[in-house]
């Protein structure tokens, strides 16, 4: 069975600073795996999609990586802002392409 | 264009009673797909829809659950005989193709507490 892990739970930064966010899973026969943020009592936005065939995926201040042999993926917040705080999500998508597998999420805060 | 939309927002049930949640995807979105986020349990599938097909329903917890789609367009998630357990927020999504290449777009959700 999928497993999705995300370290660390929680973290605190002061604005400005890089960021990395981890993200692991279990089986590596995926077929895309998905970063995701939500906001407090709202659903979720998404943010990148990196598919299996692919090592990585920019958008904006956002960097995210796979390495699909290893079960690892990273997002990296470049210059973060306030803006920023948020719970950031990583979810794996099964072979069949039918389903998202979450992780339980980092909840990261970028104070002023 | 309009995103996801869900309702009710906020649903408070008695335990026993049956729910009905509802949810629109983004019109020409052929996949649709349920998913509940409970504390301590995070973001789990349910249910998935693609066009015609037979949909995926291996994330049903029990047979309490059931959702149909009509017409390829709305869902309806329903939940019999509702337990404690089945309080959480109840999350919405669809996608273009639901090949496993397109992004999925959540609805904002439908909170439900059982009594």
């Amino acid at each position: 069975k999928q497993e999705v892990t995300q370290i660390p739970a929680a973290l605190s930064v002061p604005e400005g600073e890089n960021l990395v966010l981890n993200c692991s899973f279990t089986d590596s026969a995926i077929y895309n795996l998905q970063w995701f943020r939500q906001d407090p009592g709202k659903g979720l936005t998404s943010l990148l999609l990196i598919q299996s065939s692919q090592r990585e995926q920019t958008s904006g201040r956002l960097n995210a990586s796979l390495d699909k042999s290893s079960g690892r993926s990273t997002l990296y917040i470049a210059a973060s802002q306030p803006g920023d705080s948020a719970t950031y999500l990583c979810a794996v998508c099964n072979q069949a392409g039918t389903a998202l597998i979450f992780g339980k999420g980092t909840t990261l805060s970028v104070s002023s | 264009g309009a995103g996801v939309s869900q309702s009710p927002s906020n649903k408070v049930t008695e335990k026993g009673k049956d729910v009905e949640l509802r949810c629109d995807p983004i019109s020409g979105h052929t996949a649709l797909y349920w998913y509940r986020q409970s504390l301590g349990q995070g973001l789990e599938f349910l249910i998935y829809f693609q066009g015609n097909s037979a949909p995926d329903k291996s994330g049903l917890p029990s047979d309490r659950f059931s959702a149909e789609r009509t017409g390829g367009s709305v869902s309806t998630l329903t939940i019999q005989r509702t337990q404690q357990e089945d309080s959480a927020v109840y999350l919405c999504a669809s996608s273009r193709q639901g090949t496993g290449t397109d992004t999925q777009y959540f609805g904002p959700g439908t909170r439900l507490t059982v009594l």
